[in-house]
Order: C-alpha cells, then sequence, then structure tokens
C-alpha cells in the first residue's frame, strides 16, 4: 500500500520568512495529494492540493510544488504571519483507493 | 459540521467495554473512512467503506468494527479488544475513493 512520508516532523520561523515542508510518497499510481492544516483539537482542513498532471500549483500565500518522477511534494508558505502555526498534514491517494496521510508537521511561526 | 457530523464530542469509556462512535453525512459521498490520530502523531487508517455494505481494514483495525448499511452513516464500534483505544478519532467521507475528503469534528475517546 501507500506509505507517506513528510519532514521536518517540527519547523520554527520568525514571522515573514517562508516555511517548506516535504512528503515523498510510495506508490507510483497515487495521482491526487493534498494538504491539510489542523489546529488544536480541531478537524483537518484542506488548504490546498494538486493532481498529478499538474507541477505546481499557488494560491495566494501558499504552493505545492509535485515531482512525479521523483515521488515528492512539498507545501510552501511565504511570508509566515502567527496565524499559520499549526500542524500541517501531506496526503496521498489514488482513484479507488483510499488516503494515506504523512505524520504532520507542527509549524511555530514566532512574531 | 460541513455535512458531516460525528457524535459525541467526548466519550468516556470503562475497561472492558464496547462504545460505538457514530459518524452521518448529508453529502451524499459513496466513500467514508475512520482515522485515528494519537497526540503529536498523524492519522492513521482504521477502516474504509468505498459502497454500502462494504468495508475494508486499514492499517489498525484490530480491536475495531464497523457497518456501512446505509450511505449516510459508517458507525466505529472500539471493542474490548482494542487494548490502547485513548485517542481522537476522526470520520471522513469523499465523493469517490480517495479524493476530496470532507472530515467530521472528531470524537475524542478516554479510558478511565
Amino acid at each position: 500500500g501507500e506509505n507517506v512520508e513528510q519532514h521536518p516532523s517540527t519547523l520554527s520561523v520568525q514571522e515573514g520568512d517562508s516555511a517548506v515542508i516535504k512528503c515523498t510518497y510510495s506508490d507510483s499510481a497515487s495521482n491526487y495529494f493534498p494538504w491539510y492544516k489542523q489546529e488544536l483539537g480541531k478537524r483537518p482542513q484542506l488548504i490546498i492540493d494538486i493532481r498529478s498532471n499538474v507541477g505546481e500549483k499557488k494560491d495566494q500565500r501558499i504552493a505545492v510544488t509535485l515531482n512525479k518522477t521523483a515521488k515528492h511534494f512539498s507545501l510552501h508558505i511565504t511570508e509566515t504571519q502567527p496565524e499559520d502555526s499549526a500542524v500541517y498534514f501531506c496526503a496521498a491517494s489514488k482513484r479507488g483507493g483510499d488516503m494515506r496521510f504523512g505524520a504532520g508537521t507542527r509549524l511555530t511561526v514566532k512574531p | 459540521d460541513g455535512g458531516i457530523t460525528q457524535s459525541p464530542k467526548y466519550l468516556f469509556r470503562k475497561e472492558g467495554q464496547n462504545v460505538t462512535l457514530s459518524c452521518e453525512q448529508n453529502l451524499n459521498h459513496d466513500a467514508m473512512y475512520w482515522y485515528r490520530q494519537d497526540p503529536g502523531q498523524g492519522l492513521r487508517l482504521i477502516y474504509y467503506s468505498q459502497i454500502v455494505n462494504d468495508f475494508q481494514k486499514g492499517d489498525i483495525a484490530e480491536g475495531y468494527s464497523v457497518s456501512r448499511e446505509k450511505k449516510e452513516s459508517f458507525p466505529l464500534t472500539v471493542t474490548s479488544a482494542q487494548k490502547n483505544p485513548t485517542a481522537f478519532y476522526l470520520c471522513a467521507s469523499s465523493i469517490t475513493g480517495g479524493v476530496g475528503y470532507t472530515f467530521g469534528s472528531g470524537t475524542r475517546l478516554t479510558v478511565v
């Protein structure tokens, strides 16, 4: 089955700096890669996703890149703000399959 | 709760007791999933169902059971065989397997 690895497990940045979180996946058939943000005690919220026919997608301060050949994808947050502090999860899935999550990255943005 | 409702929000279980967590969705989604989240960790798949009356084990199914008698409902029973059930349980649904998840707000289960 699919195995998703995520790094780093914790990340601390100064407000205004950029943050990058990286994930790798094992199943070459995976074709959908979402990123979720989870605040303490709450449900994960989808923040951005990318499909395998696209190499990069951007939404304001958030971008995701995908390298299918290397089977890795990354989340980029620019101009970080304290409210970006949360746990971020990457995930991978394929049509007809379930979704597997990375272990999460705890991002802290220091004012 | 965005079309998918989990109840209760908090649940306390005594040793040796079975408890059932409810998950209901009105999104007309075919697929439903149960994940377990331990403190500081990611989401681990317990069970999932792509269609009514059918479900598959995930990575950590031991000590859990599910049913899918209706499209809208996917209850999870934590049995006494689950030795360490204290965790945050998340239910999710999607239109087709693996795409476009919507999460419920979660149930926090504690063994007392």
